[in-house]
């Protein structure tokens, strides 16, 4: 079954850089689009961004923009958000997650999530 | 941007109770209309996609119905497992956005 194992979580402090990774298993990663969404302590949940199948496509959050960028290798099965400047705002779980198809359709299977935490 | 809101933002019910949850968004999104749930300390979960299609796997109890920018939720017969907070998102355009939840608790 599909598994997603999110990994790279940690305390930063503002302004500072962080990559996370997620590792998927259990289906044909190559095949599938996948998608960032984070959720703030007590919050709900927002969207950060999604990547095609194939890398070709990429689309984020307003509040992400500019400040993230979603990645994959499928060689490796493993998809990647690197985050920088980051603000206090973007603490939060990050989950990643598939689509159903090749793009962007909906978002099916979630992994457990990793915890980011900004402080100074 | 789509703007999402849902109401009741929470409730209180028993177990059997039929619930309904309502999730609205600022513009039409023709069917592109999806449902989770999140229990606490765990992953969301598909429920609905397509507005009324059910994920394999979800118990029939759960449907899903509207069209347009009204949607709904309903459980037909609530069980003690379905206590959560439940999300509605939007895929019609990007970004994708979520409604800000509602949450089902023990009456």
């Amino acid at each position: 079954q599909v598994h997603l194992v999110e990994s790279g979580g940690a305390v930063v402090q503002p302004g500072r850089s962080l990559r996370l990774s997620c590792a998927a298993s259990g289906f044909i990663f190559r095949n599938f689009g996948m998608h960032w969404v984070r959720q703030a302590p007590g919050k709900g949940l927002e969207w950060v961004a999604v990547i095609w199948s194939d890398g070709s496509n990429e689309f984020y959050g307003d509040s992400v923009k500019g400040r993230f960028t979603i990645s994959r290798d499928n060689s490796k099965n493993t998809l990647y958000l690197q985050m920088n400047s980051l603000s206090l705002e973007d603490a939060a779980v990050y989950y990643c997650a598939t689509d159903r198809g090749v793009g962007a359709t909906f978002i099916e299977y979630w992994g457990q999530g990793t915890l980011v935490s900004v402080s100074s | 941007d789509i703007q999402m809101t849902q109401s009741p933002s929470s409730l209180s019910a028993s177990v059997g109770d039929r619930v309904t949850i309502t999730c609205r968004t600022s513009q039409t999104i023709s069917g592109y209309l999806n449902w989770y749930q999140q229990k606490p300390g765990e992953a969301p979960k598909l429920l609905i996609y397509d507005v009324s299609s059910l994920q394999s796997g979800v118990p029939s109890r759960f449907s899903g119905s509207g069209s347009g920018a009204d949607f709904t939720l309903t459980i037909s017969s609530l069980q003690p497992e379905d206590f959560a907070t439940y999300f509605c998102q939007q895929t019609f355009s990007f970004p994708f956005t979520f409604g800000p939840g509602s949450k089902v608790d023990i009456k």
